[in-house]
């Protein structure tokens, strides 16, 4: 396992299509992120995983985000009815477990680019 | 007011210039500080990360963080081509990161 894999790599959608990506964490790690990247600024935290429990969710996910991590392992965040504000960098992170700092660094994928024309 | 204040440049400086990159934060509650390394079109990964005040070297990189302040900078030695890249200041509460905007630098060889 070389690290977290997301796909697609790109994403190109009409405004109003619903869209899916995955993200599969480094293998054994029990939390999973997801961040949302816009053009000049830096990741902002959307929802995590601790093993299949969503445990918090930031108001940025609206009613038209959904998450899930089904048996732990692999996790899908869905867009339904996407708007162009939608377009961004969607990255999804894991990390080993809970605790000191060092026992919980997160590491990235490449991340999902989502363009909504 | 945003809880991590960073300057997003763009700085430009020529191979081997030491580089300075700086944060501010607002919430006195924040007890650990990472910077992370975003290339282009690809994930941030983890550069370095400390608890405390003070400084902690790695290689070319310092870290240093002023709790007093509530300042937060980084400091590349005899930088490469290769460190070109976004460099985000970042604070880590439980399970959370809070991002700055970044800081795109470029090394010119």
């Amino acid at each position: 396992d070389t690290g977290v894999s997301q796909n697609p790599r790109h994403k190109i959608t009409k405004r109003g299509q619903n869209v899916t990506f995955r993200c599969d964490p480094i293998s054994e790690h029990n939390r999973l992120y997801w961040y949302r990247q816009t053009l000049g600024q830096g990741p902002e935290f959307l929802t995590y995983f601790q093993n299949e429990a969503q445990l918090e969710k930031s108001r940025l996910l609206s009613d038209r985000f959904s998450a899930e991590r089904p048996k732990g392992s692999f996790s899908t965040l869905e867009i339904q009815r996407t708007e162009q504000g939608d377009s961004a960098m969607y990255l999804c992170a894991s990390s080993a477990g809970q605790g000191e700092l060092a026992a919980n660094i997160q590491y990235f994928g490449a991340g999902t680019r989502l363009s909504v024309l | 007011q945003k809880e991590v204040e960073q300057d997003p440049g763009p700085l430009s400086v020529p191979e081997g210039a030491i580089v300075s990159l700086n944060c501010t934060y607002s919430n006195s509650a924040f007890q650990y500080f990472m910077w992370y390394r975003q290339y282009s079109r690809k994930g941030p990964e983890l550069l370095m990360y400390t608890y405390s005040s003070g400084n902690k070297e790695d290689g070319r990189f310092t870290a240093q963080v002023d709790k007093s302040s509530k300042y937060i900078s980084l400091f590349i030695r005899d930088s490469q081509p290769s460190d070109s890249a976004t460099y985000l200041c970042v604070e880590w509460s439980n399970y959370k990161l809070t991002f700055g905007k970044g800081t795109l630098l470029t090394v010119n060889p």
